[in-house]
Formats: C-alpha cells, sequence, structure tokens
C-alpha cells in the first residue's frame, strides 16, 4: 500500500503567517485530498484533486503537487484554521490517508 | 441534503463480531457511480479505510483486515453494513460511515469499544 509521510507533525502558527504542510507519497499518485478535522468532529473534505477547494472552502487555502510530493498552503493563517489535516490518496487500493498534521495557533 | 448516521454497539468483547449499520437519505446508492465506504480512528490517531460498496453491488476491502470483515447492503440501498469478525482492543475506534468519493459526505461516527 501507498504510504503518505506528512511533515510536520504539529505546527504552531500566528494569525496572519503563511503555513505550508507536506505530503509525501512512498509511490506516485495522481491526486491528493486533503480533510480537516476539528476536536470532536468528523472530517471534512478540503481540498480535491490536488488543487481544487471543496464547497465553503476559504480561497486562503490552496493545494498543490504532483508525483510524490503534494502540500496544502494557508496564505494568512485565521484562528478559525487550528485544525488536524489529513492527505489522503487512492490512486491505489487501499486508499490511505497520511498520519495528520496539527495545526496550532500561536 | 446528504445525512449519514452510523448505529453500533457501543462496546463488545474481544472475540465477537462487530455489527454497524449506516443508515443514510440525501443519495441513492443505486446511482451510477455512488459508492459508501467505511473508515475508522482510533482516538488520538489517524485514520483507516476499511471497506466499500458501490452502486453496483462490488465490494471492496483493505487487504490488511480482508479476511474479517463483511460489507453489505441492503435492498432499498437506504442502508450499508460492515461485519468484522474476531474483534480485538486494536479495533477500538470511531467508525464512520463516508459517502462518495472523494469522501465528501461523513457520518458523525460511532465509538466501539472492545473491552473484557
Amino acid at each position: 500500500e501507498i504510504v503518505l509521510t506528512q511533515s510536520p507533525t504539529t505546527i504552531a502558527a500566528s494569525p496572519g503567517e503563511k503555513v505550508t504542510i507536506t505530503c509525501r507519497a512512498s509511490s506516485s499518485v495522481s491526486y491528493m485530498y486533503w480533510y480537516q478535522q476539528k476536536s470532536g468532529a468528523s472530517p471534512k473534505l478540503w481540498i480535491y484533486d490536488t488543487s481544487k477547494l471543496a464547497s465553503g472552502v476559504p480561497n486562503r487555502f490552496s493545494g498543490s503537487g504532483s508525483g510524490t510530493s503534494y502540500s496544502l498552503t494557508i496564505n494568512t493563517m485565521e484562528t478559525e484554521d487550528a485544525a488536524t489535516y489529513y492527505c489522503q490518496q487512492w490512486s491505489s487500493t487501499p486508499p490511505t490517508f497520511g498520519s495528520g498534521t496539527k495545526l496550532e495557533i500561536k | 441534503q446528504v445525512t449519514l448516521k452510523e448505529s453500533g454497539p457501543g462496546m463488545l468483547q474481544p472475540s465477537k463480531t462487530l455489527s454497524l449499520t449506516c443508515s443514510f437519505s440525501g443519495f441513492s446508492l443505486s446511482t451510477s457511480g455512488m459508492v459508501v465506504s467505511w473508515i475508522r480512528q482510533p482516538s488520538g490517531k489517524s485514520l483507516e479505510w476499511l471497506a466499500a460498496i458501490d452502486w453496483d453491488g462490488d465490494k471492496y476491502y483493505n487487504p490488511s483486515l480482508k479476511s474479517r470483515l463483511t460489507v453489505s447492503k441492503d435492498t432499498s440501498n437506504t442502508q450499508v453494513f460492515l461485519k468484522i469478525t474476531s474483534v480485538d482492543i486494536a479495533d477500538t475506534a470511531t467508525y464512520y460511515c463516508v459517502a462518495g468519493f472523494p469522501f465528501a459526505y461523513w457520518g458523525q461516527g460511532t465509538l466501539v469499544t472492545v473491552s473484557s
């Protein structure tokens, strides 16, 4: 199965700061998906097909990448963005998730 | 509006069979291309995809758990089921029912605790 490695594991950012989360795949994938999960809640689809924002996602978020290296970027951090973010692939079965990046407010 | 709700036993003993039900509305599993997956998450850990069933009745399993999993749906295409045999403590997790791919619609999850 394809292993997804996220970095960093935890990051603290100040409001207004730019944040980048990286996801590296053990084999090449066609697309990457990102999910946001806040404490006690179900995950939400955040970015699909590598760079498309899900409905309702602020445009300060963006996704990019190809092959084995993908990233999620927040252009200007806001307090509501504090959450855990997971990358996910389904270029091969089984679909797999990264271990998550916890984003905190500094 | 798409809604999904998982139900399960809450707690069960090791070696037993876990039976989960996903009841959903707002979409039809008979619609071409639709798929419903089961995904679990141990407390404080990441997500693990377990199984899926699609509109055509085709079933997909995580190879690491395939021998223990059975996914099915009802004939009215409003419920999906998951059975996990021979559970142990490592199966303690919140179990989510998720519709579509990408995984766009999530249920609230049901916590299953395996304990003697």
